[in-house]
Formats: structure tokens, C-alpha cells, sequence
């Protein structure tokens, strides 16, 4: 199993411009997540999904969109690029939403972002 | 609004020292998860506390959770270089799914 793969590695974006983060699992998991992470903080949760067809705004939604037509992808979408979206973006997934123990997320290798 | 406090944020300690580091949380919830992440890497899942009472234990880490005082801990014992690492603390409320992460806790281990 690849796990959790996310394109592109690295981009940089001019103010205005649109772009799609792409997230695929083949662990076959119905929960899937979009996170991003500021320098030297946390991650804050920007939407998630707990099944194909279904999604929810997380904490900071604002600027972003999600859909999920399918199990295994759950692309991340940028309208209008601004400098306050420069971060990390990690995708994750799990089973479910840890209502067992072995209900962890496993993590992509994450989205480098930079807006100018 | 759930509010998530790790602390200390920075601890820099000597090999062979124990340690602990705190999650308090601000709602109630009865699902909390541990993740360890090394620089300009992604995030490992170390624990995942799903009860009140609960302790795991891998290796030199061990992760309690008390829901009543909304609070998890992580004690490190005889800590060793390798583990050397950011760690994050990470509370889903129970009515809803959004994860919060806590700011995350910079571990340093000095030989």
C-alpha cells in the first residue's frame, strides 16, 4: 500500500491564482482530512469527509473548497490565492473517526504552498 | 469553542532523564491522540486515548488520559537522542469531528 500520497510536492502561487491539492488513499478508509500548518504551530483543520459525497468544514475553511466523488480522492481546492494561505497542507485518513483503538489517521508527506 | 494547551512548547533535556508534557483541553471529549512529527516531515500517530483511564505505552513514551480534568499527558523515561522531535496533542470534541491540534511541544535530547 502507497498510503497517503499528495501532489504536488512543492508550488508556488501569484496572488489570485487557483489551484487543486491533490489527496489519494488505497487503505480503502472512509474518513479523509485536510489540515494546514503554520510555522512553528499546530495543525488547524480546514474540511473533512466521512464518506464519498459527504463533507464538512473544519476549523478555518475560508478560501478553500473540497469534494469527494470518490472513496480514495479528496482533492483540496484554492480560488483566489492570497499570502495568508502560504503553509504546509497535509492530507490524512482513517477508518473511522476513533471509536476503536486502532482508529489513528496516517498523514501524507504534505503540501508545500507559497503564495507571492 | 474547544481550546487545546500543550505544555511546555520548548524542553530541552539531558539524555537519560524523564519527563512529562502536558495536553490540558477545554470541552468535553473522550478521544485524544498523540503525534510525533521530526522536521519537514509529516506526522507519525503515536497513541490514541479513547477512554478515561486509558495508558499506552510504546517504547520509553507513555500516554495517559483523564477526561474528567481534560487532560493527557505524555512521560518520557530515559529519554535518548532519537527522540528528538515535535509533539503534538490532538482533541476531537464529542459532538463533533474537528480535530484540534495543540501548538505542539519542541523536544530536544542532549547526549
Amino acid at each position: 500500500n502507497a498510503g497517503v500520497t499528495q501532489t504536488p510536492k512543492f508550488r508556488i502561487l501569484k496572488i489570485g491564482q487557483s489551484m487543486t491539492l491533490q489527496c489519494t488513499q488505497d487503505m480503502n478508509h472512509n474518513y479523509m482530512y485536510w489540515y494546514r500548518q503554520d510555522p512553528g504551530m499546530g495543525l488547524k483543520l480546514i474540511y473533512y469527509s466521512v464518506g464519498a459525497g459527504i463533507t464538512d468544514k473544519g476549523e478555518v475553511p475560508n478560501g478553500y473548497n473540497v469534494s469527494r466523488s470518490t472513496t480514495e480522492d479528496f482533492p483540496l481546492r484554492l480560488e483566489l490565492a492570497a499570502p495568508s494561505q502560504t503553509s504546509v497542507y497535509f492530507c490524512a485518513s482513517s477508518y473511522s473517526a476513533g471509536v476503536t483503538p486502532t482508529d489513528e489517521q496516517f498523514f501524507g508527506p504534505g503540501t508545500r504552498l507559497t503564495v507571492l | 469553542e474547544l481550546k487545546v494547551e500543550q505544555n511546555p512548547l520548548f524542553l530541552s533535556m539531558q539524555e537519560g532523564k524523564n519527563y512529562t508534557i502536558y495536553c490540558n483541553y477545554s470541552t468535553t471529549s473522550d478521544r485524544l491522540y498523540w503525534y510525533r512529527q521530526d522536521p519537514g516531515k509529516s506526522l507519525e500517530s503515536l497513541f490514541v486515548l479513547l477512554s478515561n483511564g486509558a495508558v499506552k505505552q510504546e517504547g520509553r513514551l507513555m500516554a495517559s488520559l483523564d477526561t474528567k480534568a481534560r487532560l493527557s499527558t505524555l512521560h518520557i523515561t530515559a529519554a535518548v537522542h532519537d527522540l528528538s522531535a515535535t509533539y503534538f496533542c490532538a482533541v476531537v470534541p464529542s459532538n463533533n469531528n474537528d480535530m484540534r491540534f495543540g501548538a505542539g511541544t519542541r523536544l530536544t535530547v542532549k547526549p
